[in-house]
Order: structure tokens, then C-alpha cells, then sequence
């Protein structure tokens, strides 16, 4: 299993609510990470996970908030999101060690309103 | 710190051709690794091709090819006999380090369609 899976792929949410973004990978990489992208630009790194332990948080506001539950799986918890917060939210994984490369889900296109 | 610098936002080709993406980098570190990765409208970025900076030989995979300038500190993207699933954006990025954990440094990102 090659793949990382990412659900939902589309969120619409308003600015009140409390949802969850998941993340899974089988391919026994312990290192993992959200990214945020708005249109035309590259992924920006928000958080991430080296064995199961958050390692850095990109001074992203309290109201994203991570938890990695194991080694395959990742989440996100959204909460009192704003309008500038919708993005593409990519998840990626990677051997702890090695050339590094990424691999990435296809990502939750979250609109909030 | 590292930088990747794309300097072409768009580029328009006939399919069929050959496309060049340029990617040049910055670091100090004497060991590092360089990435190519595609992004279709459908979001997932997709890996492509590696180069590690002591790696002789440029990297191939299939249609594309990495030129490794170590010198110029460019790693630009090759794609032979371009089509028409190639239009996508394309991203340069290298290994980092921030904190103990490995992260990836990206550039800004080019653009491609493929006319058929």
C-alpha cells in the first residue's frame, strides 16, 4: 500500500462549527504532516508529527488544532474556523529517515462561511 | 537557510515537445536533496523525481529527466514528448531541516499546459 488517504475531500463549514480533518497512511512512515495551500501558491507546512509526537506547529493559530491517535493515522480539529482559513489541506508522509521525498493525500478543499 | 527559485509562472507548450522547468536553489549544506512534484486541478501532489546533491548521474523516471548543474545550483525538469496529462503546476522543492524533523522547502511553482 502506497497511498495516503485523506477524508473528506470537500468540507463546507461555518464559522461556528467543530469538524475533523483524517489523514491515514499504511506504508509505515512515522513522519507526518499538514500542509495549507491557497490557490497558486506552494504548500505551506502547518504541523508535524515525528513518531507520533508533534515536533513543530508553524505558529498556526489555536483554533487547528493536530493529534496523531497512532502511527498510521492523523487528524486535524477544526474549530471557530474564519473565511481566510479555506484552503486545500494536504497531508503527507515520509520515512523518518532517508531522501525524504513526500508522499501526499489528495487533500479536503475546505470552504468555510 | 534554503530558497528554491522558479522563475517561469507559466509556460505554454505543443504537445508532443520537449519542456524544460527551471529550478535553481540556494543552501550551504554540502548534503542535500533536490524534488520535482506535480499538481494537477485535482489538488493531490504527486512525487516525480529525486537528485541528491552527491549523486553523479541525473535522475530519470520514464518521460522525465532532472539536469543536475551542481555548480550553477540549478536542477531543472525535463519532460520528453510532452501530453496533453502533463498540464499541471509544478513544484521544485529540497530538503530541509527544521527542528530535528525533515521538511521540504518549496518554490513558487510553474504553471505547464500542453496544447494539443
Amino acid at each position: 500500500d502506497t497511498e495516503v488517504t485523506q477524508t473528506p475531500k470537500h468540507l463546507v463549514m461555518g464559522m461556528t462549527n467543530k469538524k475533523s480533518l483524517k489523514c491515514e497512511q499504511h506504508m509505515g512512515h512515522r513522519a507526518m504532516y499538514w500542509y495549507k495551500q491557497k490557490a497558486k501558491k506552494p504548500p505551506e507546512l502547518m504541523f508535524v508529527y515525528s513518531y507520533e509526537k508533534l515536533s513543530i506547529n508553524e505558529s498556526v493559530p489555536s483554533r487547528f488544532s493536530p493529534e496523531c491517535p497512532n502511527s498510521s493515522l492523523l487528524n486535524l480539529h477544526l474549530h471557530a474556523l474564519q473565511p481566510e482559513d479555506s484552503a486545500l489541506y494536504l497531508c503527507a508522509s515520509t520515512l523518518h529517515r532517508g531522501r525524504g521525498e513526500q508522499f501526499f493525500g489528495p487533500g479536503t478543499r475546505l470552504t468555510v462561511l | 537557510a534554503q530558497k528554491i527559485t522558479q522563475t517561469q509562472p507559466g509556460m505554454f507548450v505543443q504537445e508532443k515537445e520537449a519542456v524544460t522547468l527551471d529550478c535553481t536553489y540556494d543552501t550551504s549544506d554540502q548534503s542535500y536533496g533536490l524534488f520535482w512534484y506535480k499538481q494537477p486541478s485535482s489538488g493531490e501532489m504527486i512525487f516525480l523525481i529525486y537528485q541528491g546533491s552527491y549523486d553523479e548521474q541525473n535522475a530519470t523516471e520514464g518521460r522525465y529527466s532532472l539536469n543536475f548543474q551542481k555548480a550553477r545550483k540549478s536542477a531543472n525538469l525535463v519532460i520528453s514528448a510532452s501530453q496533453l496529462g502533463d498540464s499541471a503546476m509544478y513544484f521544485c522543492a529540497m530538503r530541509g531541516r527544521i527542528q530535528g524533523a525533515q521538511k521540504l522547502v518549496f518554490g513558487q511553482g510553474t504553471r505547464l499546459t500542453i496544447n494539443p
